[in-house]
């Protein structure tokens, strides 16, 4: 089935390490996500991008780093200097980009809970 | 912030139609509405879009304002699986509220 795979489910980082949040997608779409969900609020955008080897930050980048070397996948970092990385990352694909095309629909992956040792 | 604004929660009884609000004030003429829902510690999951006409699938109704700037997402007869968040976001904007959290009761 297509659709968009993150990985681990839950992941634990202890204090001063990076931790790297995997997301794959077999959709074929050129645009990726990743947001960030504390409890009990709404989603915020960390970094987007619309294309191979291209990305963009969001509202709260400080902290994380991403890449996009291959089309399908566009794993997130948290680093060490994300002082409160305890959350819910949801990583999203859409088949362009959706601020130019805004009748594209987002497609989420299953969310990776991340908490702090 | 997000640019559209929800109630925080709403209930409504099962087989009952359901309308949830969203206002969309500072839309602009080209920009969808989109709304999307959020099951406990899933990813949202699409329901619906549209820019200007009443919008139907098999999931909900959309019913927009015709100046643009409120929206409604009409579940016609809901059931407890319709228990979620609901989120109304303008695409050109990508932020997502808190939504509202709709309640079922049997």
């Amino acid at each position: 089935d297509g659709g968009i795979t993150q990985s681990p489910k839950y992941l634990f980082r202890k204090e001063g390490q990076n931790v790297t949040l995997s997301c794959e997608q077999n959709l074929n779409h050129d645009a990726m996500y990743w947001y960030r969900q504390d409890p009990g609020q709404g989603l915020r955008l960390i970094y987007y991008s619309q294309i191979v080897n291209d990305f963009q930050k969001g509202d709260i980048a400080e902290g994380y780093s991403v890449s996009r070397e291959k089309k399908e996948s566009f794993p997130l970092t948290v680093t060490s200097a994300q002082k409160n990385p305890t959350a819910f990352y949801l990583c999203a694909s859409s088949d362009r980009d959706t601020l130019l095309a805004t009748n594209e629909k987002l497609f989420f992956g299953s969310g990776t809970q991340l908490s702090v040792l | 912030d997000a640019k559209t604004t929800q109630p925080n929660s709403m209930e409504s009884n099962e087989e009952e139609p359901v309308h949830l609000p969203c206002n969309h004030s500072t839309i602009s003429g080209t920009d969808y509405i989109h709304w999307y829902r959020q099951l406990p510690s899933q990813g949202p999951e699409y329901v619906i879009h549209g820019l200007t006409s009443n919008v139907n699938n098999r999931m909900a109704s959309l019913a927009i304002a015709e100046d643009r700037k409120s929206s409604t997402l009409i579940l016609h007869r809901a059931t407890l699986r319709d228990a979620a968040v609901y989120y109304c976001i303008q695409k050109d904007d990508m932020r997502f509220g808190a939504g509202t959290r709709l309640t079922v009761k049997p």
